[in-house]
């Protein structure tokens, strides 16, 4: 069975921090894996995937199959960027997600 | 970018009624949908893939007799709870997409009294 965890519910950082989002899954095949953001009072929506190999808003996520991780980073935080943030798993493209628990962001000024 | 949109927004319902949902695809087509319940400070839980002209999926744990799917049409999906009961509040969010896409409606609030 496919699972996702995030470890942190809540993270804290200041303005102006480094920030790692930590996301660990299991799966036993290649799977795709996903960051989705949520903003207060919006709707989910994508920030990053894996395959893309792209920075969103400063944000980038690697790939570790060895470890099974797909932590998110971002070098210097903005307040922006305080939001929910969903680590993401599918087996393929267009399939169903599992998500892990989330991690709210707060980025303090 | 597509956009999902879903209504109502919210509804407040009494114990022993139907309340129906609606997801639509705005600007694209839609083979599957997929349906998602979030209890507050949770994350999303799949209840059921919607497929167009066939049966949905329902995930393990999921009545499918309470909570009925249909996906009539490239562009809609519903999601009709039946004898809704206070432990069904919760907020449902419906997704749409692509190949390299997910898609979510703003969600709809349900209460139940």
């Amino acid at each position: 069975a496919q699972r996702v965890t995030q470890p942190e519910k809540l993270l804290s950082v200041f303005k102006g921090a480094p920030v790692e989002l930590k996301c660990n899954y299991s799966y036993s095949g290649s799977p795709e894996l996903f960051w989705y953001v949520q903003y207060s009072r919006q709707r989910l929506q994508l920030l990053l995937r894996h395959i893309s190999r792209e920075s969103i808003k400063g944000f980038t996520a690697d790939l570790n199959k060895g470890e099974t991780s797909f932590h998110l980073k971002k070098p210097f935080a903005q307040e922006e960027d305080s939001a929910m943030y969903y680590c993401a798993l599918a087996e393929t493209s267009g399939s169903r997600l599992t998500f892990g628990e989330g991690t709210q962001l707060t980025v303090n000024p | 970018g597509a956009v999902v949109s879903q209504h109502p927004s919210w509804v407040i319902c009494k114990s022993g009624t139907s309340v129906k949902i609606e997801c639509r695809s705005l600007d694209f087509q839609a083979t599957t949908m997929f349906w998602y319940r979030q209890f507050p400070k949770q994350s999303l839980m799949l209840m059921a893939t919607s497929n167009e002209g066939s049966k949905a999926t329902y995930e393990q744990g999921v009545e499918k007799d309470k909570f009925l799917i249909n996906h009539a049409s490239l562009t809609l999906s519903t999601l009709t709870v039946t004898s809704a009961h206070p432990e069904d509040s919760s907020f449902y969010i419906c997704s749409a997409g692509d190949a390299y896409e997910q898609y979510f409606g703003p969600g709809t609030r349900l209460t139940v009294t």
